[in-house]
């Protein structure tokens, strides 16, 4: 089942905060978010792991709830480079040698000067 | 270290025939994941290989199929092409296989069918 990323789109000034949703209607093992520069390949960033951790880089965090079946991400004080859609991708059941990732259909992030 | 490559950037087809599309992993990785990626759809999960066998695959028609070699280079066929084939083909790798792998994707090969 696809997980549904909201919002769709948002539009920010440099420096302003931004959360992206990323719910299932299934249990979740892990989330991994990846984002995606227009004409590029998607470049991760973070793995959520049922169980609280997480592997992640860059100045982006994110935040895992198992009961609702929800992950957020936080993007603080955007930057222009932050522009592009974000994906996330969820695993489910209890993970192990199935795994695969289900992708969200993305949320567009434009950050204007 | 070099990337996930993948072979052609772009391909052109027509509806019936059959298209071979390539994918090079970082080395050291052994997994190779095949993603879709249509307008509007998001990524959609089609395979997984690792050590040379198909480990998952997901909701597309047996037309879709792949393989992978021993250098752990992979190819994904697509048969009897139809015009909602056309899409952006990514190719990721990973180290192992499980949860916590970072999967690293590929520029992509954009199919277009006419």
């Amino acid at each position: 089942q696809q997980p549904v990323q909201s919002p769709q789109a948002v539009i920010l000034r440099e420096g302003e905060d931004a959360v992206i949703n990323c719910s299932s209607s299934k249990a979740l093992y892990s989330v991994h978010w990846y984002r995606q520069k227009h004409g590029e390949a998607p470049v991760f960033l973070m793995i959520l792991l049922k169980g609280g951790e997480q592997k992640g880089h860059e100045k982006i965090s994110a935040s895992f709830n198992e009961k609702k079946q929800q992950s957020s991400l936080y993007l603080t004080a955007s930057q222009l480079s932050y522009s592009g859609t974000y994906f996330c991708g969820t695993e489910g059941g209890s993970g192990g040698s199935n795994y695969k990732l289900t992708f969200g259909k993305g949320t567009l992030l434009t950050v204007n000067p | 270290e070099a990337g996930v490559t993948q072979s052609p950037t772009h391909l052109i087809k027509t509806r019936g025939q059959q298209a071979t599309l390539r994918c090079s992993p970082i080395s050291g990785h052994t997994s190779v994941y095949w993603y879709q990626q249509a307008l509007g759809l998001g990524l959609q999960f089609l395979l997984w290989y690792d050590e040379g066998e198909e480990r998952n695959r997901g909701n597309f028609p047996p037309r879709f199929s792949g393989r992978q070699f021993p250098n752990y280079s992979s190819e994904l066929n697509v048969n009897a092409l139809e015009l909602e084939d056309s899409a952006l083909y990514l190719c990721a790798s990973s180290s192992g296989q499980g949860s916590t792998d970072t999967q690293y994707f590929g520029p992509g090969t954009r199919l277009t069918v006419l």
